[in-house]
């Protein structure tokens, strides 16, 4: 199975600056399918991206998705308070699915 | 807006089974796929099975084949997850999510998760 190694494990940041998180995958994921999600503390994860690049509904446009093969990345522009979580990146080009094992972007 | 609602949370000990439900609104049910999938503590996520409501294709991964059931009621438009035999490391949040029928696929709704705890 496909796996996907996700780094920094832990960013530290303040309100207003730039993330940028890298999702990187053990084997070439077929038509960029990778999507991202993000999980606060006892919720669910919610749909930021699919198809490496493509915002799901509702998802502000702070929120961007880039790359593609190996590599890939997901970018906050300007962080908001809300946005401190936890971000996993997940493959859905080979079965079965699998998911990164999270970035955590904390408050500074 | 859809909603996917799970059932409370369950303690079983090792042996036993336990079935999970989730309760799927505003949308058509039978056009979208169900998957199962659990967090266990400090574990990445973890896809397990999967439903076709349309037609009850299910598929479930490698690692729970045997021990895991998949079933969907379209007249409740609810699915169930039943896993049986559980063990000690079966202990997670179980989330029901919702996914188009096609084989690949990613996770646009999920439930809010119901936590299984495996004790004795």
């Amino acid at each position: 199975e496909v796996l996907l190694t996700q780094s920094p494990g832990i960013l530290s940041l303040s309100p207003g600056e730039r993330a940028t998180l890298s999702c990187r995958a053990s084997q070439s994921i077929s038509t960029n399918y990778l999507a991202w999600y993000q999980q606060k503390p006892g919720q669910a994860p919610r749909l930021l991206i699919s198809g490496a690049s493509s915002r799901a509904t509702g998802i502000p446009d702070r929120f961007s998705g880039g790359g593609s093969g190996t590599d890939f990345t997901l970018t906050i522009s300007r962080l908001d308070p809300e946005d401190f979580a936890v971000y996993y990146c997940q493959q859905y080009g080979s079965s079965p699915v699998t998911f990164g094992g999270g970035t955590k972007v904390e408050i500074k | 807006q859809v909603q996917m609602l799970q059932s409370p949370p369950e303690m079983r000990k090792p042996g036993a089974s336990v079935k999970v439900s989730c309760k799927a609104s505003d949308y058509t049910f039978v056009n979208f796929g169900v998957a199962w999938l659990r967090q266990a503590p400090g574990q990445r996520l973890e896809w397990l099975a999967w439903i076709n409501p349309y037609n009850a294709n299910t598929y479930s991964a490698q690692k729970v084949e045997g021990r895991i059931s998949v079933t969907a009621d379209p007249s409740t438009t609810t699915a169930y997850m039943e896993l049986r035999g559980l063990r000690f490391d079966d202990t997670a949040v179980y989330y029901c999510a919702r996914t188009e029928l096609r084989l690949r696929y990613f996770f646009d709704f999920w439930g809010q998760g119901t936590l299984v705890t495996v004790s004795s």
